[in-house]
């Protein structure tokens, strides 16, 4: 059974600050996705990742397979960054459906 | 709009009663899940669904959960007989392929009462 551990669980910032989360896993995957969680409840796709990097806007996603570690970074942050910002990742095949991490809070101070 | 849409939004029910929460993916896709997240906790799995039946299921999914795709459109979950553990948010998710994006309803509250 695949763990996964995000750092850090709270992150207070300032506007324009680079935010970076971190995902580690124990098991190897086929992807991982980053999502984002509103207060409202509500979870969005930010990124799915096999390997190397992907951007969106401000958001950067990288993975290192061999290290099992991920990181979702944030550049300019805004206050409207603010949300639950979760790390899944997914074995082969899809039936497993995925394995979550706990979160991260971000709170972006304008 | 939105890839998949469920319904209701919140329902509060009494213990012991059955509940039917719907998911309407908007296209189609290959793999459904359903998920549940308790307050304050992580998201967690309950079941997997592809080719029209159940293809994996967690601990959390006893007999007491049920899926189905009747109309090949609508994929419903249903909690027989509600307990007041039962009380969650629970998220439908579609993917198109096992290694592709997946997208999440909006969710569905329960409340038992």
């Amino acid at each position: 059974k695949n763990e996964v551990e995000q750092s850090p669980q709270n992150l207070t910032a300032q506007e324009g600050e680079f935010i970076t989360i971190n995902c580690s896993y124990s098991v190897g995957i086929s992807a991982l996705h980053w999502l984002q969680q509103h207060p409202g409840g509500g979870i969005v796709s930010l990124f799915m990742l096999s390997s190397g990097k992907k951007k969106h806007g401000r958001l950067i996603a990288t993975i290192n397979i061999q290290e099992k570690h991920s990181s979702l970074h944030i550049t300019a942050s805004h206050p409207r960054d603010s949300a639950v910002y979760i790390c899944a990742v997914g074995s082969g095949g899809g039936a497993d459906g995925l394995t979550f991490g706990k979160g991260t809070h971000l709170i972006i101070q304008p | 709009e939105p890839e998949v849409t469920q319904t209701p939004s919140h329902q509060v029910t009494q213990m012991g009663q059955e509940v039917i929460l719907r998911c309407v993916p908007i296209s189609n896709h290959l793999y459904f899940y359903w998920y549940r997240q308790i307050l304050g906790q992580k998201v967690e799995f309950l079941v997997s669904f592809y080719n029209n039946e159940i293809s994996e299921k967690s601990e959390i999914f006893d007999d007491q959960f049920s899926v189905e795709r009747p109309d090949g459109s609508n994929f419903t979950l249903k909690i027989r007989s509600t307990k007041l553990e039962d009380s969650a948010m629970y998220f439908c998710a579609i993917q198109g392929d096992w290694n592709t994006e997946a997208f999440f309803g909006q969710g569905t509250r329960l409340t038992v009462v």
